[in-house]
This record gives structure tokens, sequence and C-alpha cells, in this order.
């Protein structure tokens, strides 16, 4: 069972319209929270880090929010443009007595449709 | 079922040497990426390739070359290995349909 969870695994959704991605993690100690961007083919693009005592970042019109409590993080897409269409990745880092480890999210593919 | 296999999981070179990754993907998955991570860096996109051609290039330096073989794996070679590239080398493969993301556990070199 991956120790973060993305849901939904694959939306599709009209042009201009908001959405909500979602990542559930259980693993820890954490560290940070991360959503990447990834063009098919391409390489991933970071949008916002979050860390323990971050509630809430906005990049443009990416919002991502981080409840450590619940261990539940989200990203919402404001008035979506053709060019969101891609896979959104949620990757979690947890810190140990100096080791780190990265735990990947299987990513939620976006498909906006005009 | 099947997950992004890599080998070796651990590799230890010195300076100047030359060492090679290999990634296997899931079976049916077309694309395939390469991502380096520092200690306490964030991962980094070095390169990927789509239907063994290659489809994007990151800061993959020159000392590193990729491919992918027909039989959808891919190796990503390094030579005249640096203190520097120490590091976990991540590698993923998406699924055609989903575009859904698989990770490898990494194979950690370590040049002294």
């Amino acid at each position: 069972k991956n120790q973060v969870e993305q849901s939904p695994q694959s939306l599709i959704i009209l042009e201009g319209k908001n959405c909500t991605l979602q990542c559930n993690y259980t693993v820890s100690p954490f560290s940070n929270l991360r959503w990447y961007k990834q063009d098919t083919g391409r390489g991933p693009v970071s949008l916002t880090i979050m860390t323990f005592s971050e509630n809430t970042k906005s990049n443009g019109r990416y919002t991502a929010t981080l409840d450590a409590d619940t261990k539940q993080s989200s990203l919402h897409i404001t008035a979506s443009q053709l060019s969101d269409s891609a896979s959104y990745i949620c990757v979690v880092r947890i810190s140990n007595f100096g080791n780190e480890k990265l735990t990947f999210g299987t990513g939620t593919r976006l498909t906006i449709i005009p | 079922a099947a997950g992004v296999i890599q080998s070796p999981r651990h590799l230890i070179k010195e300076k100047r040497e030359t060492a090679t990754l290999k990634c296997y993907p899931i079976p049916r998955h077309d694309t395939v990426y390469w991502y380096q991570q520092g200690p306490g860096q964030d991962p980094q996109f070095l390169i990927s390739f789509y239907e063994k051609m290659q489809s994007d290039k990151g800061s993959i330096p020159d000392r590193f070359s990729a491919q992918q073989f027909s039989d959808y794996h891919s190796e990503l070679n390094m030579s005249s290995l640096e203190l520097g590239d120490s590091a976990l080398y991540f590698c993923a493969s998406s699924a055609p349909e989903s575009g859904e993301l698989f990770f490898g556990e990494g194979s950690r070199l370590t040049v002294l």
C-alpha cells in the first residue's frame, strides 16, 4: 500500500472550471510536502512546498493546503486552462535523525477540455 | 503487481570511474524518467524517454548519458564520476493511458 495516496487517479474538467486534487499520507516524521506538475514525457515542475507549520500557500492559480494533524494536503486549481493538463504529483519528505526519504504519490492525471 | 525495478540498489565508485544504473519500467509503460536527489535536496529531473526517444532533458551533466532500449528498459551512464555525483537516482515510468506515475526505490550512488 502506497504511503502517499492521491485522488482522484484521473480527472477531466472543462476549461475555466476549478478543481481540487487530494493527497493523503501516512509516512512520518513529516518534513515537508511538495506538489509537482509533470507534463507527459517532461520533467516535473515544482508548484509549491509545504512545511509542517504552513496551512495554505498560493502560487498563481494554484493553492495548496496542508493539515499536518490529519496528514492531508490538497491542491486547488482555479480557472483551469488547457495548459493545466498534466500529472500532478505529491511528494512527501520525511526526516529522521538525519536520514531523509522521499515518498512519491502516483499522481493525478488532470485533463482540461475546451 | 510488478513495480519499477532499479538496479543496483547501492553502488560505490571512486572518482573518475564510470557507473551504469538500470531501470526496468512497469510492463506497457512507454515513458521513463530519471531524477537525481542529492543529500538534503529535492529531486532534480535529469532526462526522460518516450517510446525509446529522448523526450525531455533537464539538468543532466554532459558526463552523463542515457538511453531507452527496445524492451523499454533504460540505462543511465555516468562517466568521470565526481564526489558531487553521490546521490539517490530515481527512475519512474508512466502508464500510456492514465499518465499515472510509478517510481522505483532508487539507486544510491556513493562516490569516494
